[in-house]
């Protein structure tokens, strides 16, 4: 059974640095036909492609974010993490990861429960 | 910043066939990429609905069907049901961006 669970803060305050783990269990990191995402949603609105990591470590970003973003995993404790810098307001919203299956057409399937993150002094 | 543009609800009573459009473009839909839907039932995350345009995983009822034709895609669900009342978003790829793009997302009711 294929799962992935985030973990991190639930409040952070402006300009701070958010961390957010996404431990995943049932398929390895190193496997080439699958990567993770993260995607957030903020209270009441649309989803949004946040960051993506691939087995072969290659990365890609959301072009609005991606001065903001860094992706990174660590294959041995099936583990990918996100950093987003300099955090607002505007940032609250539920992050959340999830299996990407990159074949002839990506798509994320599952995905994790995901975690609220509140930014607020 | 959704690029992909879906109407923001459509409704039905039970039993009738409702559609979602995904409207997109050169950079996406229209670049040959593929389409797939989600479903989100209130206050849990999202759901692998249709993958490929219009394959369905296993265990999703084959009341829901997707096909794909130019920059638009669509969701169609028939006999619809009450438990069927959740948002739904479609996602692609855009070429411009270099990155994966939702739908805007259409809350579907059931009257």
């Amino acid at each position: 059974q294929v799962t992935l669970k985030e973990s991190g803060p639930v409040l952070v305050k402006p300009t701070e640095t958010l961390t957010l783990t996404c431990t995943v269990s049932g398929f390895s990191l190193s496997n080439a036909r699958m990567g993770v995402s993260w995607i957030r949603q903020p209270p009441g609105k649309a989803l949004e492609w946040l960051a993506h990591i691939f087995s072969n470590d290659e990365k890609s970003y959301s072009t609005s974010l991606k001065s903001r973003l860094t992706i990174s995993k660590d294959t041995s404790k099936s583990q990918v993490v996100l950093t987003m810098t300099n955090m607002d307001p505007v940032d609250t919203a539920t992050y959340y990861c999830a299996r990407t299956l990159v074949v002839a057409g990506d798509w994320f399937d599952p995905w994790g429960q995901g975690t609220l993150v509140t930014v607020s002094s | 910043q959704s690029v992909l543009t879906q109407p923001p609800s459509v409704s039905g009573a039970p039993g009738q066939r409702v559609t979602i459009s995904c409207t997109g473009s050169s950079s996406n839909i229209g670049a040959g990429y593929d389409v797939h839907w989600y479903q989100q039932l209130p206050g849990t995350a999202p759901k692998l609905l249709i993958y490929g345009n219009s394959n369905r995983p296993s265990g999703v009822p084959d009341r829901f069907s997707g096909s794909k034709s130019g920059t638009s895609a669509s969701l169609a669900i028939s006999g619809l049901q009450a438990e069927d009342e959740a948002d739904y978003y479609c996602q692609s790829y855009d070429s411009s961006l270099s990155g994966y793009v939702f739908g805007t997302g259409t809350k579907v009711t059931v009257l």
